[in-house]
């Protein structure tokens, strides 16, 4: 069965720079998750979206920004990185059913230097 | 808004003796609940969950757990544990309102001894 798509999986970036990450859902979810999960610590929500339009915020930084797209696929842009940035970011999705459990990628490791 | 709280950071468990993962939540209304397995660096995955009817949920893995409404609380549980178990698990819920996150706990980390 198809999974959530997460690209890249490594990053690796210097302080103030920019990175881009991408989620791809699994075919005929329409809401998508972020969220951030630091060395030893719980995964923590970002920002999600329904039917491309966001629908939910948590602890997003603002120099952090996501959309998603027509094809409902999501990107989540991160600007001026910090040291404190470097963490593990999964991409989660889910089908229109409220009583869903989130399906998680594999996540994309974010090392700033 | 909705919480979780795990009281336990670790829980060691023998090979083969019955498995006890607490979690206690708080959520305005009724709630949705959920487990998660987390195997290192690897994402989550989704063991069972607690929408309504039976208090006992059965999951993947031969994990099950009860929720108890009165108590708050939504433990998971195995009869007989493998080393293979070993992993980070995390309680999880969500309030019932459409396309409403999921809150985590901070994660117990379940180790099996052989």
């Amino acid at each position: 069965a198809a999974g959530v798509i997460q690209s890249p999986r490594h990053l690796i970036k210097e302080k103030r720079e920019t990175a881009t990450l991408k989620c791809y859902p699994i075919p005929r979810h329409d809401t998508v998750y972020w969220y951030q999960q630091g060395p030893g610590q719980d995964p923590q929500f970002l920002i999600s979206f329904y039917e491309k339009m966001q629908s939910d915020k948590g602890s997003i930084p603002d120099r952090f920004s996501a959309q998603q797209f027509s094809d409902y696929h999501s990107e989540l842009n991160m600007s001026s990185l910090e040291l404190g940035d470097s963490a593990l970011y999964f991409c989660a999705s889910s089908p229109s059913v409220a009583t869903g459990e989130l399906f998680f990628g594999e996540g994309s490791r974010l090392t700033v230097l | 808004a909705q919480s979780v709280a795990q009281p336990e950071d670790q829980v060691n468990v023998a090979e083969g003796n019955p498995l006890t993962v607490k979690c206690t939540y708080s959520v305005s209304g009724n709630p949705y609940l959920f487990w998660y397995v987390q195997y290192p660096n690897r994402g989550l995955q989704f063991l069972l969950k607690y929408i309504t009817g039976d208090n006992l949920v059965k999951g993947s893995y031969g994990f099950e757990a009860e929720f108890n409404k009165s108590q708050t609380s939504f433990h998971l549980k195995k009869p007989s544990a493998l080393v293979s178990d070993s992993a980070l698990y995390f309680c999880a819920v969500r309030d019932r309102r459409r396309d409403d996150k999921i809150i985590f706990g901070k994660g117990t980390r379940l180790h099996i001894l052989p």
